[in-house]
């Protein structure tokens, strides 16, 4: 089955230090979405890329999504302790009702 | 809007036992998910509703059944409880169109012991 693999598990960066976090799949994706969780709380949604090489941005996150369509990153500038919490990618194939999520990069952020 | 909402927030099972865990959304979304959640290994689909009246395994649909009662609500039900079902369970929900964002409930807490 289709499987999306997501590095690094976890990272601990200081305030104001950068923070990327990778997304492949196994399978080529008719698209990919990104979700954050806070400690205790639930997946929301972030963002979603459909287009091969597209790049979206909001404010200090650049989301992009690479030209086969099996790879993703999500890269926060200047983090914040607000940033904290778990990034899921989350790949569907076309066909497919479903989602594939990746195991999450747990961001923890030091003042 | 409430989103979705789940009950309830906490449970404590011992083997053996069943429950029914609830789920409903107010936001006319067609299709919706059940999710469990474990440490280190992400979300992963247990069963989903594209529609009303339509039910389909997940990647993980061993020990549970469910119920999509009405457009409204989708119950996940746990028969014979076992300690591997100790999780945090989402139920979930998206549009018929767009981006087909998916909206989380709160989730379940469920121990098994």
């Amino acid at each position: 089955g289709q499987q999306v693999m997501q590095i690094p598990q976890y990272q601990h960066v200081q305030e104001g230090e950068d923070f990327t976090t990778y997304c492949n799949s196994s399978t080529t994706l008719s698209n990919i979405q990104w979700y954050k969780q806070r400690p205790g709380g639930h997946p929301v949604f972030l963002i979603q890329l459909v287009k091969s090489g597209e790049v979206k941005k909001q404010k200090r996150l650049t989301f992009q999504f690479g030209e086969a369509k099996k790879n993703s990153s999500l890269h926060i500038t200047a983090t914040q302790t607000t940033d904290v919490g778990t990034y899921f990618c989350a790949g569907r194939v076309s066909g497919y009702s479903t989602l594939t999520f990746g195991k999450g990069t747990m961001l923890l952020v030091s003042p | 809007n409430a989103g979705v909402t789940q009950t309830p927030k906490f449970q404590v099972l011992k083997t053996g036992q069943s429950m029914t865990l609830q789920c409903a959304q107010d936001m006319n979304h067609n299709s919706m998910y059940w999710y469990r959640q474990d440490p280190g290994m992400g979300l992963r689909l247990i069963y989903y509703s594209a529609s009303e009246g339509t039910t389909d395994k997940g990647e993980v649909p061993n020990g549970y059944n469910v119920s999509r009662l009405n457009k409204r609500e989708f119950s996940l039900r746990l028969e014979s409880a076992a300690p591997s079902q100790t999780s945090v369970y989402f139920c979930a929900s998206n549009p018929p169109q767009g981006t087909y964002e998916q909206y989380f409930g709160p989730g379940t807490r469920l121990t098994v012991t």
